[in-house]
């Protein structure tokens, strides 16, 4: 059954530092999503991808933030100088036509 | 604002039992609603979805059910097994935009032995 897979698992940086979060969506799908959870709390929704652009953003994505559709199969999410309140899990998540979103296993935040 | 919240944070059922995880909503402009699984360091994994125009929906051993007067969802889960302890989320989706969910808080269901 396909999957959307993440990369890496588990990265640890340092304060003020740029990271870069891959995923690769599911091939036939065209809308792509990155969210993220802070340890205990509920999923948010980050931005939206569709037709190589951002189609929404939520509060939380500010000028820190980029996405990136870099070739056909790739979905990366940078944050270009990261805070101690962005560790969290983040999740990418795509669709096809159909409603359901399919979420990766998450990349874990870690910023010290 | 308006926003998707779980009535419960925490559920103990005992195994072999039937499970409800209740959910509230509040944007009446949601058409669409699901239900994801949460194992601990793992992402979201989809259960059962339900449009707006349906009141309930049966999938393997689950059935969500949609009560739109008063804004209610809800996940029924019938002989409960031990794989089945995990957070459970509701995400509602609003017409239009980018077809983002919006997850209320989580309900972490607990089957005992």
């Amino acid at each position: 059954e396909p999957e959307v897979t993440q990369t890496p698992s588990h990265q640890v940086t340092q304060m003020g530092q740029e990271v870069i979060l891959r995923c690769v969506p599911i091939s036939n799908h065209l809308y792509f999503y990155w969210y993220r959870q802070i340890l205990g709390q509920k999923v948010e929704f980050l931005v939206s991808f569709y037709n190589n652009e951002i189609s929404e953003k939520s509060e939380i994505f500010d000028d820190q933030f980029s996405v990136e559709r870099p070739d056909g199969s790739n979905f990366t999410l940078k944050i270009r100088s990261t805070k101690l309140e962005d560790s969290a899990m983040y999740f990418c998540a795509s669709i096809a036509e159909t409603d359901t979103q399919y979420f990766g296993p998450g990349t874990r935040l870690t910023v010290l | 604002g308006e926003s998707v919240g779980l009535h419960l944070p925490t559920l103990s059922v005992q195994e072999g039992d039937n499970s409800i995880i209740n959910c509230a909503y509040s944007n009446s402009a949601s058409d669409y609603f699901i239900w994801y699984k949460q194992e601990s360091g793992k992402g979201p994994q989809f259960i059962i979805d339900i449009r707006s125009n349906m009141d309930k929906r049966q999938g393997q051993r689950v059935t969500v059910l949609l009560n739109k007067t008063v804004k209610h969802l809800s996940l029924q889960i019938a002989a409960t097994q031990p794989g089945d302890s995990a957070v459970y989320f509701c995400a509602e989706r609003s017409l239009g935009g980018a077809r983002q969910l919006t997850f209320g808080s989580g309900t972490q269901l607990t089957v005992l032995p």
